[in-house]
């Protein structure tokens, strides 16, 4: 068990290019979840999966991001035509999860920066 | 809609001091409750969880108790240290998946 691993760690990109960003859970978990945490707040919640069903989508989640996870494995986050409203640290996080929510464990995150 | 405070915001101790940190919650319906701590520029490391039904959780020199019915919940360190310095985050998980803003603690040698 190496944990949850997000790719890349950093990623500078131009107003509006597309950016994706990558999540491995941990193997056995079956919920994986997005967040977006700027500097001085607390994680805003963005999207979670349950296996491979995506099962609710935060108001923040714009038409410009989408998620996937085929398979119910790794998992993608793209932003399509960045902003500099995007540049935040976007992390990933999953959890073994039954009818309540269990404990949810954290990847190290990836910062964004828009230019 | 779930909103979570943290009091104190920021924390300032010696080395050796107990102290308390606070999370209060405004939707009481929750599954269980999370503490997290953050290092600057990394992830959430995952510290306690206390189920609905539980009172307290402890983990060596960490200690949480969760009231949920008046939307509570604190996080006792005992005997602090530097390394303890970080920002301290919970979550109560219900319906949302929402965090408080921390509490960030700095233990001074």
């Amino acid at each position: 068990d190496t944990g949850v691993s997000q790719n890349p760690r950093h990623k500078i990109t131009k107003r509006g290019q597309n950016v994706t960003f990558r999540c491995d859970p941990i193997s056995e978990h079956n919920r994986l979840y997005w967040y977006r945490q700027t500097l001085g707040q607390g994680p805003e919640f963005l999207t979670y999966f349950q296996n491979e069903a995506q099962l609710e989508k935060s108001r923040l989640l714009s038409d410009r991001f989408s998620a996937e996870r085929p398979k119910g494995s790794f998992s993608t986050l793209e932003i399509q035509r960045t902003e500099q409203g995007d540049s935040a640290m976007y992390l990933c996080a999953s959890s073994f999860g039954g009818p309540s929510v269990s404990e949810q464990y954290f990847g190290p995150g990836t910062r964004l920066t828009v230019t | 809609k779930q909103e979570v405070t943290q009091i104190p915001a920021a924390l300032s101790v010696p080395e050796g001091e107990n102290l308390v940190l606070n999370c209060s919650f405004t939707d009481s319906a929750i599954y269980n409750l999370q503490w997290f701590r953050q290092d600057p520029g990394k992830g959430l490391t995952s510290l306690l969880l206390i189920q609905s039904s539980q009172r307290e959780q402890t983990s060596g020199r960490l200690n949480a108790s969760l009231d949920k019915s008046s939307g509570r919940s604190t996080l006792y360190i005992a005997a602090s240290q530097p390394g303890d310095s970080a920002t301290y985050l919970c979550a109560p998980y219900g319906q949302n998946f929402v965090f408080g803003p921390g509490t960030r603690l700095s233990v001074l040698p």
